[in-house]
């Protein structure tokens, strides 16, 4: 079983629907989680991390279920920038953070 | 443009061939990470350098690849010879220090193709 586990997609969705992505990890030691943003052939860049309280940035709403080992990302209003992959990343402190990324699920936002 | 760099862009080499990757992170950031991304996958760790040393490279083929970063500020990473699989993304990170809240920032990545 993979350490980081997300449907891979694509998610195909019209400009403004809402899409929720879903990502659960097997290390119920794991204390640090986020969701990264991966456009086409460039690098991965912090969208946001992710509290067990359940935080809210704009039109992007992440939850944590650590009973669960549950992670998500909603996105509302989807804009057609919103197209990237997204990759779901717990990390573990061992001393030091090490981070263990998900496959990613890919969006696509059409007009 | 990422603040991490990274060079060079892209690399196609033959197999058996030395390859080399060089990474300098954000000025100030402690620790500097290298993954290996496989099309259609998720970045995976490759080395952890905390300044000079390596805090962790569990995951690095050591019988061909290496890895340093001798002054604690920049580094290198080589694999001799490459292999065909060898074929990805390769990404260098950095982050302030090792925490576990803190964000690692990401270069634009190198990417190469074994012939």
């Amino acid at each position: 079983r993979k350490e980081v586990e997300q449907d891979p997609g694509p998610f195909n969705v019209p400009e403004g629907a809402t899409v929720a992505f879903n990502c659960t990890y097997s290390n119920s030691a794991s204390q640090s989680f986020f969701w990264y943003r991966q456009d086409c052939r460039k690098e991965p860049k912090l969208l946001m991390s992710v509290y067990s309280s359940g935080n809210e940035d704009g039109r992007f709403t992440a939850q944590l279920n650590r009973a669960s080992q549950y992670i998500s990302l909603l996105i509302r209003d989807s804009k057609l920038s919103d197209s990237a992959t997204y990759l779901c990343v717990v990390a573990m402190n061992t001393g030091f953070q090490k981070l263990v990324f998900g496959t990613g699920t890919r969006l696509l936002v059409s007009p | 443009e990422a603040e991490v760099a990274q060079s060079p862009r892209y690399k196609i080499t033959e197999k058996s061939q030395a390859v080399a990757f060089w990474c300098d992170p954000i000025s100030g950031h402690a620790t500097l990470y290298w993954y290996r991304q496989i099309l259609g996958q998720g970045p995976e760790l490759l080395v952890q350098f905390q300044d000079e040393s390596v805090v962790d490279d569990s995951q690095l083929p050591k019988d061909r690849f290496s890895a340093e970063r001798l002054k604690g500020v920049d580094s290198t990473l080589k694999i001799q010879p490459a292999e065909l699989g060898d074929s990805a993304m390769y990404l260098c990170a950095s982050s302030l220090e090792g925490h576990s809240n803190q964000p690692q920032h990401f270069g634009d990545g190198t990417r190469l193709s074994i012939l």
